[in-house]
């Protein structure tokens, strides 16, 4: 079956505007998270969305960025007025449930200029 | 805070030898740890889990990874590397808080398995 895919593949964004990022998590798959990979650096936690449960929140760096999930389907993640320090792969990832393994999306590139 | 250590940045092997990609955690207790690989241009792909159980732990690609618990380690292990398996590894913790399972990242391990 298909993977959880996200789009676009790259974005390239002048420092100050919005870009908003999709993720189509894996038929199913109840849970779904954000994270940030940074050049060189691991990946960061930014959120998690469970089934109809309020959003735990508490990995977003600032509140320029925010994300919003439809059901168990399709989520985006809204960075606004970006800065370059934005700048890096933004990694989406679905799971069956909680306590499994986590299936990660290609990412999407984000470069501010 | 959890936090996972990764405390090589580049291992390099020949092919065909043994290969370890060392990895420590911090959360005392019972922790769930994973590790993933990342080939370039590609998402992270899932090798293998510990959440509970036989302490070695075998996954993908014929990769294991041994839980020790004295150690707080869970070091990922191949019998005979491949060139194939040169890629960036990370290993990572969960902490399941809220209904969700919120991955702790090392900063990630290149591997270079060379002829």
């Amino acid at each position: 079956g298909a993977g959880v895919s996200q789009s676009p593949s790259n974005k390239v964004t002048e420092k100050g505007k919005d870009v908003e990022l999709r993720c189509d998590p894996i038929s199913g798959h109840t849970a779904l998270y954000w994270y940030r990979q940074r050049l060189g650096q691991g990946l960061e936690f930014l959120i998690y969305f469970q089934g109809n449960s309020a959003p735990d929140k508490s990995g977003l760096p600032s509140d320029r960025f925010s994300a919003e999930r439809t059901g168990e389907s399709v989520s985006t993640l809204t960075i606004q007025r970006t800065q370059q320090e934005d700048s890096a792969v933004y990694l989406c990832a679905s799971s069956l449930a909680i306590r499994v393994e986590q299936f990660f999306g290609p990412g999407t590139r984000l470069t501010v200029l | 805070a959890q936090s996972v250590a990764q405390p090589e940045d580049q291992v390099n092997v020949a092919e065909g030898n043994p290969l370890t990609v060392k990895c420590t955690y911090s959360v005392s207790g019972n922790p769930y740890l994973f590790w993933y690989v990342q080939y370039p241009n590609r998402g992270l792909q899932f090798l293998l889990k510990y959440i509970t159980g036989d302490n070695l732990v075998k996954g993908s690609y014929g990769f294991e990874a041994e839980f020790n618990k004295s150690q707080t380690s869970f070091h990922l292990k191949k019998p005979s590397a491949l060139v194939s398996d040169s890629a960036l590894y990370f290993c990572a913790e969960g902490a399941f808080t809220g209904g969700g399972n919120k991955l702790t990242f090392g900063t990630g391990t290149q591997l270079k398995v060379e002829l």
